[in-house]
């Protein structure tokens, strides 16, 4: 079985702090895929990241960054000089390399106070 | 290129009533799928369709579910009778052509909006 924890319910920062959303999962599966998606105020569920379980470098697109750490199966989340536009549902995800079903965490809430 | 688009956004229905819920895939996917999120937990897997075949149905929670996709084109997800334990957001998703060890990013996932269900 596959499970997804993001423990974090509610983060609150104020603009241009940083912001590190957690997530850690349980997976029986040697190879798999870690995602995150974004759901703003309009509620679509926005893909942000897809990794593989073999490739454990971290990345870094714009403000935001992955840190990916097989040995504490953990695939964090960093917003850098957080912005109001920020402020969304973040959803960390799973799924088995061969399989589709996407298993999601609970989310963060995560609000950025101008 | 149009997303995935659902709709209504929101329905408010009765206990025992049936509702309908339907979902436009991007164009030119074959894959769908249907996820349910209920009372701010996790969003839950419900069913997937290659084409207009079910592929798997394992999420789906009783036989007062219905999903189909006729044609291969949109979807829709039908409830009833609707009991009140079925309230929650309903999101569809769909992808291009299922393959392990893909680097082109065909599994991705992309969600609609999703239709919020309450059932009072």
């Amino acid at each position: 079985a596959q499970k997804v924890t993001q423990a974090q319910t509610e983060i609150s920062v104020v603009e241009k702090e940083d912001v590190t959303l957690d997530c850690v999962y349980e997976t029986r599966d040697t190879t798999y895929y870690l995602f995150w998606y974004k759901q703003p105020p309009s509620g679509e569920l926005v893909f942000l990241i897809r990794r593989n379980s073999f490739d454990e470098q971290n990345e870094i697109s714009g403000r935001y960054s992955w840190n990916f750490q097989k040995s504490t199966s953990s695939f964090n989340f960093t917003i850098t000089a957080s912005q109001v536009v920020d402020s969304a549902v973040y959803f960390c995800a799973l799924s088995a390399f061969n399989d589709y079903k996407l298993s999601f965490g609970a989310g963060t809430t995560v609000t950025v106070r101008a | 290129e149009a997303g995935v688009t659902q709709f209504p956004s929101h329905s408010v229905i009765e206990k025992g009533q049936t509702v309908t819920l339907r979902c436009d895939p991007i164009s030119g996917h074959d894959n769908l799928y249907w996820y349910r999120r209920v009372m701010g937990k996790e969003i839950k897997f419900l069913l997937h369709f290659v084409k207009e075949s079910k592929q798997d149905e394992s999420g789906m929670p009783n036989n007062r579910f219905l999903a189909e996709r006729t044609g291969g084109t949109y979807s829709t997800l039908k409830v009833q009778p609707a009991e009140l334990e079925d309230s929650g957001v309903y999101f569809c998703a769909s992808s291009q052509d299922q393959g392990a060890g893909d680097s082109l990013g065909k599994n991705i996932q992309y969600f609609g909006a999703g239709t919020r269900l309450s059932v009072l």
